[in-house]
């Protein structure tokens, strides 16, 4: 089972910052947040990972807390082709990605 | 930019027939993967490959499924007597063995399987 939780769903308005949580209160300490999106019945598509740094690319940025046991997908800008599931995975190494429902995010013009 | 392709892009069959699918993973990628979504669920892993052998499988692959690299390129997976609750989107995924690169994987755009 996946090792996260999301919220079913959100909506955000075209231009403004899309703050998607995850909580993953038994992430141990060699264990990633990753995070991947999947627009309508396309393969996911890897968005961010992180360790325990707050990291940042061309896609989006990723908050997580100090003590690990939450993080925040931020998508600054966002447009109607980020509507999509964003799915939060906490894993480590070459294993397998759990995959849990996802949030499905919204964005409204 | 380099990505993962499949084929078919949608297959249709009759059940109990056999049915290849294929991938061709990034061309410097060492683990390779597959995955698979029924309609409305969620993403559900069925095995990986690394290093010419099966390295993890879930329940659902079982003596139907087998997975083969037969020319270094190709990723294929074969269903031997396909059931109705196989039809669902088949993804192919790969990454790279760099742990400097991360150990995210990159998703072909799937193979519809619908079995009639």
């Amino acid at each position: 089972d996946a090792k996260t939780t999301q919220p079913t769903s959100m909506d955000c308005a075209e231009g403004r910052a899309a703050n998607l949580p995850c909580n993953h209160s038994t992430i141990s300490g060699n264990e990633y947040v990753y995070w991947y999106r999947q627009i309508h019945s396309q393969g996911p598509q890897y968005i961010i990972h992180g360790l325990k740094n707050n990291e940042t690319n061309e896609m989006a940025s990723l908050i997580i807390t100090e003590d690990r046991k939450s993080s925040t997908l931020i998508l600054p800008h966002a447009t109607l082709r980020d509507t999509a599931v964003y799915y939060c995975i906490v894993h480590q190494g070459a294993q397998k990605l759990v995959f849990g429902q996802g949030t499905r995010l919204t964005i409204n013009p | 930019e380099p990505e993962v392709t499949q084929t078919p892009s949608h297959q249709v069959t009759q059940m109990g027939q056999e049915v290849i699918l294929r991938c061709v993973p990034i061309s410097n990628h060492l683990y390779f993967y597959w995955y698979r979504q029924i309609l409305g669920q969620k993403v559900e892993f069925l095995v990986s490959f690394y290093n010419n052998e099966i390295s993890e499988k879930s329940e659902i692959f079982d003596d139907q499924f087998s997975v083969e690299r037969p020319d270094g390129s190709n990723f294929t997976l074969k269903i031997r007597s396909t059931k109705l609750e196989d039809s669902a989107m088949y993804f192919c995924a790969s990454r790279t063995r760099a742990t400097w690169a991360g150990f995210e994987q990159f998703f072909g755009p799937g193979t519809r399987l619908t079995v009639l």
